[in-house]
């Protein structure tokens, strides 16, 4: 079976800095997609940046982008600038690639807090 | 643009009393949808998925149980609530034109006393 894991359960960034919060997952798959949610507190899942595997090139949007190292099987996620508004519960997720209603399989979540 | 809403946002429910929590989607049709809960401290959990009205497939065995009467309405059930049930629900979309992206509604924080 698939799985997620996030070793880091908290991490904490100054107003403006860096931070790049670390995922790894076990597939024996080939294809598949990965994911960042972020989970402020209003509880709302929302979706950050999504990985298809198959493309080489990291995605990114805007100031978040992402370390995908299939060999590794990591799939880190760098917040460049951050701001007050980062400050969340950050998931990462996998999901097969076959199939439409493929589920997907969330780490534990990592607390990103800002601090001005 | 789609929308996807939750209710109700929050439920507090006596140990053995019924459950009924509505999901709907706005804005697209013939959407897969899905129930995910969160317990305390933790990731999702896949509770139930649909690929089409009244197509259920349930992923973890429990006393909860789900319905599509229609296509972009999602239904989490219960007859009797165990305290264990306790947790924030969330349902999710996702179509093909999105690459199957699942999007998340606000969720409803669901207490069993």
């Amino acid at each position: 079976a698939q799985t997620v894991t996030q070793s880091q359960p908290e991490m904490s960034v100054q107003e403006a800095e860096t931070v790049t919060l670390s995922c790894t997952y076990d597939t024996s798959e080939s294809d598949y997609y990965l994911f960042w949610y972020k989970q402020p507190p209003s509880r709302q899942m929302i979706l950050v940046i999504r990985q298809e595997a198959y493309k080489q090139q990291n995605a990114t949007e805007n100031r978040f982008s992402v370390n995908f190292q299939k060999a590794a099987k990591s799939f880190s996620l760098k917040i460049s600038d951050s701001q007050l508004g980062d400050a969340a519960m950050y998931f990462c997720a996998y999901r097969r690639a076959q199939g439409g209603s493929e589920k997907l399989v969330f780490g534990k979540g990592t607390k990103l807090t800002v601090n001005p | 643009s789609q929308t996807i809403h939750q209710w109700p946002a929050t439920l507090v429910q006596p140990v053995g009393s019924p459950l009924s929590l509505e999901c709907t989607v706005e804005g697209t049709s013939n959407p897969n949808l899905y129930w995910y809960r969160q317990a305390a401290g933790r990731g999702l959990q896949l509770l139930f998925y649909s690929v089409g009205i009244g197509q259920i497939s349930s992923e973890v065995p429990q006393n909860l149980s789900a319905s599509r009467p229609q296509d972009r309405q999602f239904i989490l059930s219960s007859k009797k609530l165990l305290l264990s049930d306790s947790g924030f629900y969330l349902c999710a979309w996702s179509v093909g034109s999105s690459g199957y992206t699942q999007y998340f509604g606000p969720g409803t924080r669901l207490t069993v006393l």
